[in-house]
């Protein structure tokens, strides 16, 4: 059974400065999907980046960026030029014909 | 704004009542999905519908039925709940019936409370 490991349950940061949060996951198949949500206090959970197995190239979108080490079976999101917004929690997962998510972790943004 | 709808946001029964989670998307997707989130932890899978039929039962209980009436509405009944019931459920959406190619897009969630 496919599993998401995120073992920050909590991480905190200041406003403009960079945050990593970290992801591993256990699967024995070769092309799948992760994606990193995020899900504010106002509750809805959002796509911040989705990253296809098969490809090589790191996936961003903005201010946001992920590490994915593919044979390690890791998949870190960095936040650059942290803002206030960004507090949430954050949500890895993991796509194979079912999403499995991580435990979650809550980022706080200090001013 | 969202493009998955639900209603109502907030919830309040009692064990006896009947009551019923309503989702609409117009993003032609064609699976549908039902989780549960208590706080702080991740969403829980109940029921996938693929193409308006029942694809994926996650051993829920009988008390939560879910109803697919078209391709773009998903009803979740609710009748006898527990007091641990009480949750936010998230419907969700995505381009492929098997989900494993569409990222989900969810809606803002309903938040259940029952007494």
């Amino acid at each position: 059974a496919q599993t998401v490991t995120q073992s920050q349950p909590e991480m905190s940061v200041q406003e403009a400065e960079t945050v990593t949060l970290s992801c591993t996951y256990d699967t024995s198949e070769s092309d799948y999907y992760l994606f990193w949500y995020k899900q504010p206090p106002s509750r809805q959970m959002i796509l911040v980046i989705r990253q296809e197995a098969y490809k090589q190239q790191n996936a961003t979108e903005n201010r946001f960026s992920v590490n994915f080490q593919k044979a390690a079976k890791s998949f870190s999101l960095k936040i650059s030029d942290s803002q206030l917004g960004d507090a949430a929690m954050y949500f890895c997962a993991y796509l194979y014909g079912k999403l499995t998510f991580g435990q979650g972790t809550i980022l706080t943004v200090h001013p | 704004d969202t493009e998955v709808t639900q209603t109502p946001k907030h919830l309040v029964m009692g064990m006896t009542n009947k009551k019923s989670l309503k989702c609409e998307q117009h993003m032609g997707h064609r699976a549908m999905y039902w989780y549960k989130q208590k706080a702080k932890k991740p969403p829980e899978l109940m029921f996938v519908y693929s193409y308006e039929k029942l694809s994926i039962n996650e051993s829920v209980p009988s008390r939560f039925s879910p109803e697919c009436p078209n391709s773009s509405l998903l009803n979740l009944h609710l009748h006898a709940l527990q007091p641990e019931d009480s949750a936010l459920y998230l419907c969700a959406s995505s381009s492929s019936g098997t989900g494993y190619t569409g990222e989900l897009f969810f809606g803002e969630g309903s938040r259940l409370t029952v007494l």
